[in-house]
């Protein structure tokens, strides 16, 4: 069973579209989070929603927002992309309550936009 | 803003050497994760370390977080093959609402070569 599973895996799309990448975890975590990595492999935060509600929210156009229908799940969906929003992005979670447990990582959406 | 500094960020070395892996900041973070990506894959958590000069060994791999809990340092002894890839360090700022706020460094791809 897959921990943090994201779909889809890769996706290329062209400028001005709109797309949406889901996110499940299975692992009963409170939080959840949306990271973006550059091509210098620069981890970013973008999001994060504890049980269902938005905790961190980064710099990041509003053309990026993020949706969190239960606490299991976190989407993010993009509007007009941009030749800028080439990236691989990463879903995680990590446990509440305080203590340093890190994050679990999904294995990443390569988002190319042409 | 919290930033955190990796060096070197390539090292490529036989098979048996030592090596060291820096990272450093001027600002003091709550804890400090370590984590190794695969090509195609999320981040996995190695460690975390918690309290200013906490050491912590994981087989061939020792990790410590400095006095200050500003800098931290990963150390391979013997390297195999097996221990290539990306690592990356993440300063844990705190704790918001349940959600922890990490900063990645630019990460280090280590290549053992046989």
């Amino acid at each position: 069973d897959t921990a943090v599973s994201q779909t889809p895996k890769y996706l290329v799309t062209q400028m001005g579209n709109d797309k949406s990448i889901k996110c499940e975890q299975n692992l009963g975590h409170d939080t959840m989070y949306w990271y973006k990595q550059d091509s210098k492999k620069f981890l970013k935060i973008m999001f994060s929603y504890n049980n269902k509600e938005l905790i961190i929210n980064e710099t990041v156009p509003n053309r990026f927002s993020p949706k969190s229908p239960d606490k299991a799940h976190l989407n993010l969906h993009i509007n007009s992309l941009e030749l800028g929003d080439s990236a691989v992005y990463f879903c995680a979670s990590s446990q509440a309550s305080g203590g340093h447990y890190g994050y679990t990582f999904g294995s990443g959406t390569r988002l190319t936009v042409v | 803003t919290q930033l955190l500094e990796q060096s070197p960020q390539f090292l490529s070395i036989q098979e048996g050497e030592n090596l060291t892996v820096y990272c450093n900041s001027s600002s003091v973070f709550s804890s400090l994760q370590w984590y190794r990506q695969e090509p195609g894959e999320g981040p996995v958590l190695l460690v975390t370390v918690v309290t200013g000069g906490e050491v912590k060994k994981l087989k061939r791999l020792t990790f410590q977080f400095g006095d200050a809990r500003k800098d931290s340092s990963l150390h391979i002894t013997a390297a195999q093959p097996g221990d290539t890839g990306l690592y990356l360090c993440a300063g844990e700022g705190g704790i918001i609402q349940g959600a922890q706020k990490l900063v990645f460094g630019q990460g280090t791809r280590l290549t053992i070569n046989p």
